[in-house]
């Protein structure tokens, strides 16, 4: 069984660039919610996606947006980068709707806007 | 809206002494509550969840509605519980979104 993992792992883009961030579910998950973690601060949630569908959305514009594909892997997209938006991303994967369900993390992708 | 309070940033404990680091918690309806742990260098981890009434690496949690807390205890620290903990609250809407805190970062001395 593999866990979750996400690319790249690192990324340096530049403000009003687009980035594209991947993760790939643990086996046997078709649910991941992506997080954003400023410095200093706990996981905010972005949006989460079940069996290919946008299920939930936290207080994020409309320029992060994400897509899951069939096998369960995810992106998450980020249009018209600003400076707030150097963070850590987060992905999780977990089976299923249920709120006390474990979500499985991955390491994250370090995103650093100049 | 919900929200999760974690007052200490920082807390710090001699090897052997009881640890309690606390959670608040604001949510209207009925939450599901967690604590997760990332250990140095390695990823988020779900340490316990309320709905379980576990207890891991000897760690407890009890949540206290009257109170809104949810607060993670341990009788006698070790070293090896040095680590960054989150709390955090899973509503009952369909997405399930975990609301976090902003963590303590907890160092047991040795």
């Amino acid at each position: 069984e593999t866990g979750v993992t996400q690319s790249p792992t690192h990324l340096i883009k530049t403000r009003g660039q687009q980035v594209t961030l991947r993760c790939s579910s643990q086996s046997g998950h078709n649910t991941v919610s992506w997080y954003q973690q400023a410095l200093g601060q706990g996981p905010q949630f972005i949006f989460q996606y079940y069996r290919e569908e946008e299920n939930g959305r936290g207080n994020f514009p409309p320029r992060f947006s994400g897509l899951q594909f069939p096998n369960y892997s995810s992106e998450l997209n980020v249009n018209a980068l600003e400076l707030d938006d150097s963070a850590l991303y987060l992905c999780a994967s977990s089976f299923g709707l249920v709120s006390y369900n474990e979500q499985f993390f991955g390491p994250g992708t370090r995103l650093t806007v100049l | 809206a919900q929200r999760v309070t974690q007052p200490e940033k920082l807390l710090s404990v001699f090897k052997g002494a009881p640890v309690e680091l606390k959670c608040n918690y604001s949510y209207s309806g009925s939450p599901e509550l967690f604590w997760y742990v990332q250990y140095s260098r390695q990823r988020l981890q779900l340490l316990l969840r309320h709905i379980s009434r576990e207890s891991i690496k000897g760690f407890t949690a009890d949540l206290n509605k009257g109170e809104t807390s949810f607060h993670l205890k341990k009788p006698f620290a070790q070293e090896e519980d040095s680590a960054m903990y989150y709390c955090a609250l899973s509503d009952s809407g369909s997405a399930r979104q975990l609301t976090f805190g902003s963590g303590t970062q907890l160092t047991v001395l040795p």
